[in-house]
């Protein structure tokens, strides 16, 4: 089966740094997305992660160990366009499969 | 704008009528998804199609019946909904083969909103 876990809902403070963490649990993997959705919107892509270590990519920057089933997306000089809801997703074994979300984690950005 | 187009945008049915969802996809993808969202839940994949066949059926209920007549296009037939079904309903695509990024990133329309009353 598959579990991803990660934290309803953060709030942090415009230009601060905020880290959103992931575990997961799968009976195959083939890599983790990090999806950006604002509200009433479809889930944008962020991220992928099928190798250990950080993948950077201007502001954000994702992180995974497989060995520890784990991963995070690291946001960086928060803007208030970054409030939304940050799913963390998991590909299986191969194939057509499609993704496991997450429930999302729903991020507020304070003044 | 993200290569996936999705109508209706929203849609209000009652329990009796019979509708469908479309979905468009410009990106030359040979996978196609569609998944549930509903208010405090995670997303949920319903049907997959790969090169047309259908590979995957999460058990959904028989009264969504999905038709894939080529790559480019998916439907989502839908008949005596029940209004637990309410909720947004998104395509998406990838290409399945890819190696890495290209191989598994999945590309969401914009979603249809369906209310069932």
């Amino acid at each position: 089966g598959q579990n991803i876990d990660q934290p309803t809902e953060m709030t942090a403070t415009e230009g601060a740094i905020v880290q959103i963490n992931c575990t997961y649990q799968t009976s195959g993997f083939n890599g983790l997305f990090w999806y950006q959705q604002h509200a009433g919107e479809a889930p944008t892509f962020l991220s992928y992660n099928v190798l250990d270590g950080l993948e950077e990519k201007g502001r954000f920057s994702s992180f995974l160990s497989r060995s520890k089933g784990y991963s995070y997306l690291l946001l960086k000089e928060l803007q208030m366009k970054d409030s939304a809801s940050y799913l963390c997703a998991a590909s299986g074994g191969g194939g057509a499969d499609g993704l496991t979300f997450g429930k999302g984690t729903h991020l507020i950005i304070q003044p | 704008e993200t290569g996936v187009t999705q109508t209706p945008r929203h849609l209000v049915m009652g329990m009796t009528n019979k509708k469908s969802l479309k979905c468009e996809q410009h990106l030359g993808h040979n996978a196609m998804y569609w998944y549930k969202q509903s208010a405090k839940k995670p997303l949920e994949l319903m049907f997959v199609y790969s090169l047309e066949e259908r590979v995957e059926n999460n058990s959904v209920p028989s009264r969504f019946s999905p038709e894939c007549p080529n790559s480019s296009h998916l439907f989502l037939h839908l008949h005596t909904l029940q209004p637990e079904d309410s909720a947004l309903y998104l395509c998406a695509s990838s290409q399945e083969g890819g190696q890495g990024i290209s191989g598994n990133t999945i590309y969401f329309g914009e979603g249809s909103w369906l209310t069932v009353v």
